[in-house]
């Protein structure tokens, strides 16, 4: 059965400290990891996709990765802002459906 | 360029009432998924619609239903709702041309009493 798991369940950071979130999946064909930043009350906002191991993506403070069996989110030097709720998901079975981890809560301390 | 709308942003209803909830895509999108989003359960997949059919379907009772319409707007109606439907409901569209990445909106808060 595919899978998505995310590590760890919560995470709290002093800003300025540096850390990385792991995505491991267990999906037959890999068609795709993407990753999203949730906030409270709202929907998730799209951060990358990831397609092949040993591709690497980065925006402002954040760097995706992905290997064969897992994927990792590494923050440098965070900010109070960077707190949110980070998802992997990988498509599932047929069009346009993601399968979503339960997410790693990110709080950054001033 | 705008994003995908969700209205109502809030809803409460009680036991045994049914609710539409309504999603405007991006323009140019032609997809829309709806999805569940519960402290207990995560994020799951609803439906998918493109062309104003239904194109995919998650593990969800009868109770669950939606369609699209000519323009793209989506709606998604639950029947006889019961305590456990009370959830965030998002949808998300998805463009032609693109890696798949899906756009959400800022969801429906359904309470359900």
């Amino acid at each position: 059965e595919d899978q998505v798991t995310q590590s760890p369940e919560a995470l709290r950071l002093q800003e300025g400290e540096s850390s990385s979130l792991n995505c491991s999946y267990t999906v037959s064909g890999l068609r795709g990891l993407f990753w999203y930043r949730q906030d409270p009350g709202k929907g998730p906002e799209f951060l990358f996709t990831l397609y092949s191991a040993g591709e690497e993506k980065e925006k402002e403070r954040l760097k995706a990765t992905l290997t064969k069996k897992e994927s990792f989110l590494h923050i440098t030097a965070p900010k109070p802002e960077d707190s949110a709720t980070y998802l992997c998901a990988s498509p599932g079975p047929g069009a346009n459906n993601l399968f979503f981890g339960t997410g790693t809560r990110l709080t950054v301390i001033p | 360029k705008a994003g995908v709308t969700q209205t109502p942003r809030y809803l409460i209803k009680t036991r045994g009432q049914q609710v539409t909830l309504s999603c405007s895509p991006i323009s140019g999108h032609r997809s829309v998924s709806w999805y569940q989003q519960t402290p207990g359960q995560g994020l799951q997949f609803l439906f998918e619609y493109f062309s104003e059919t239904q194109r995919n379907k998650g593990n969800f009772p009868g109770r669950f239903s939606g369609r699209q319409f000519s323009n793209s707007r989506s709606e998604m109606n639950v029947s006889t709702l019961e305590l456990g439907d009370s959830a965030l409901y998002l949808c998300a569209s998805v463009g032609p041309g693109t890696g798949g990445e899906q756009f959400f909106g800022p969801g429906t808060r359904l309470t359900v009493l």
